[in-house]
């Protein structure tokens, strides 16, 4: 099974700031046949389903605000919240949907300072 | 509109059986392979299982393996989740979620989810 990590387990930062959130899966899931790595990055508020952001590593699903971006490959990524907002206070998870089991990491509480 | 409408939750006694079901709309179902993830009270997202569009190809998570069945119904645009030999540890909110067929297979839309208590 592909475990994945992420650090830190929480972080506050100030409104107008940047987060950023590390990931780290214990194999690839970089794809060798497209050069894709199968890595991506949800967000779920309380009381809430998870919503998409990132896939393929760095692509920005539909209608997610350009101040969300992702960047890795391989095993290690990063998701960047460029500029933090009210609205971003959530749990950030990274997933890797390479191969089964799927798995994700444990989440990444953001607060505001 | 995409809609995926979780229901069948509840409270259970451990070794009981539950059914969930989650009722696909605005898009076509049987075109699209499933999963089901649940996430634990405190705890963070936990695959479950996945179908392909056509019913086949099931896959579980271990610690469900011969306790749940992933099925469909492409007629009637429902997935389900049939859990027997439930435990505590299975007390979660349950969420079906739409995989991408574009997207290389990560789940881009999620229902609201359904709640599973399994107390005595």
């Amino acid at each position: 099974d592909i475990v994945m990590t992420q650090s830190p387990d929480s972080l506050a930062v100030s409104l107008g700031e940047r987060a950023t959130i590390n990931c780290k899966s214990s194999q690839s899931v970089l794809y060798s046949s497209n050069n894709k790595s199968y890595l991506a990055w949800y967000q779920q508020k309380p009381g809430q389903p998870p919503k998409l952001l990132i896939y393929w590593a760095s692509t920005r699903e539909s209608g997610v605000p350009d101040r969300f971006s992702g960047s890795g490959s391989g095993t290690d990524f990063t998701l960047t919240i460029s500029s933090l907002q009210a609205e971003d206070v959530a749990v950030y998870y990274c997933h890797q949907y390479y191969s089964i089991p799927l798995t994700f990491g444990p989440g990444t509480k953001v607060d505001i300072k | 509109e995409v809609q995926l409408v979780e229901s069948g939750g509840g409270l259970v006694q451990p070794g009981g059986s539950l059914r969930l079901s989650c009722a696909a709309s605005g898009f076509t179902f049987s075109s699209y392979w499933m999963n089901w993830v649940r996430r634990a009270p405190g705890e963070g997202l936990v695959w479950v299982s996945r179908i392909k569009s056509d019913g086949s190809g099931a896959s579980y998570v271990d610690s469900v393996k011969g306790r749940f069945t992933i099925s469909r119904d492409n007629a009637k645009n429902t997935l389900y989740l049939q859990m027997n030999s439930l435990r505590a540890e299975d007390t979660a909110v349950y969420y079906c979620a739409r995989i991408s067929g574009s997207y290389g297979g990560v789940s881009d839309f999620w229902g609201q989810g359904t709640v599973v208590t399994v107390s005595s």
